[in-house]
């Protein structure tokens, strides 16, 4: 079974500085996504961001990015230029990739991110 | 762009009773998820449809079922409900990669915040 192990339960940063969350996960498939889900206080789902384990580079959008190491089966986020509005709590999610079957995501605990101004 | 529509948005039954939780998945995709969020948890997997065939099942209890329609919207329907049923659930949904633009992303809705008196 696949688990995911978010160690950081919260954090906080001050505006427009930069913070990391740290993910590691277990799993012995090779075949993976990764994803990192933002749930602000109105508890909707955001998709923050998505790693396939195949690519070697790090993903990226605008101000998040990634850290994946697949050998360490880490995957950080990176958020620079912290916004009021990226106050939420961060889930990090893993899913199998098996092709010919649609998967369930695994889910962290969470960390809470509280950005201070 | 057009997301994921739940509906209700809250819901409020007594134990004993049966409620159904409606999921319209984005224009196109055609797998659909469902997720339970107890107060302060990470989002469990319950249930999932690709096709409108069951695909994936998790810790779904036995009191609640669920299918997929002709036009794609899903229904999670809960019978006898029991006080810890109270959660928030979310519907996500994902074009499979079965096909050849999919990439099983999966986006959620806002989620139904069911509470059993």
């Amino acid at each position: 079974a696949q688990t995911v192990t978010q160690s950081q339960p919260e954090m906080s940063v001050q505006e427009a500085e930069t913070v990391t969350l740290s993910c590691t996960y277990d799993t012995s498939e090779n075949n993976y996504y990764l994803f990192w889900y933002k749930q602000p206080p109105s508890r909707q789902m955001i998709l923050v961001i998505r790693q396939e384990a195949y690519k070697q580079q790090n993903a990226t959008e605008n101000r998040f990015s990634v850290n994946f190491q697949k050998a360490a089966k880490s995957f950080s986020l990176k958020i620079s230029d912290s916004q009021l509005g990226d106050t939420a709590m961060y889930f990090c999610a893993f899913m199998k990739d098996e092709g010919y079957n649609n998967n369930d995501m695994r889910f962290g605990a969470g960390t809470r991110l509280t950005v201070k101004p | 762009a057009a997301g994921v529509i739940q509906s209700p948005r809250h819901l409020i039954k007594e134990k004993r009773e049966t409620a159904t939780l409606k999921c319209y998945p984005i224009p196109r995709h055609d797998t659909v998820y469902w997720y339970q969020q107890g107060p302060g948890q990470d989002p469990q997997f319950l249930i999932s449809f690709y096709e409108k065939m069951q695909s994936d099942k998790g810790s779904i209890p036995d009191r609640f079922s669920a299918q997929q329609f002709s036009d794609y919207h899903s229904e999670l329907n809960m019978s006898s409900l029991e006080l810890g049923d109270s959660a928030l659930y979310f519907c996500a949904s994902s074009l499979s990669t079965r096909g050849p633009a999919g990439t099983d992303t999966q986006y959620f809705g806002p989620g139904t915040r069911l509470t059993v008196l």
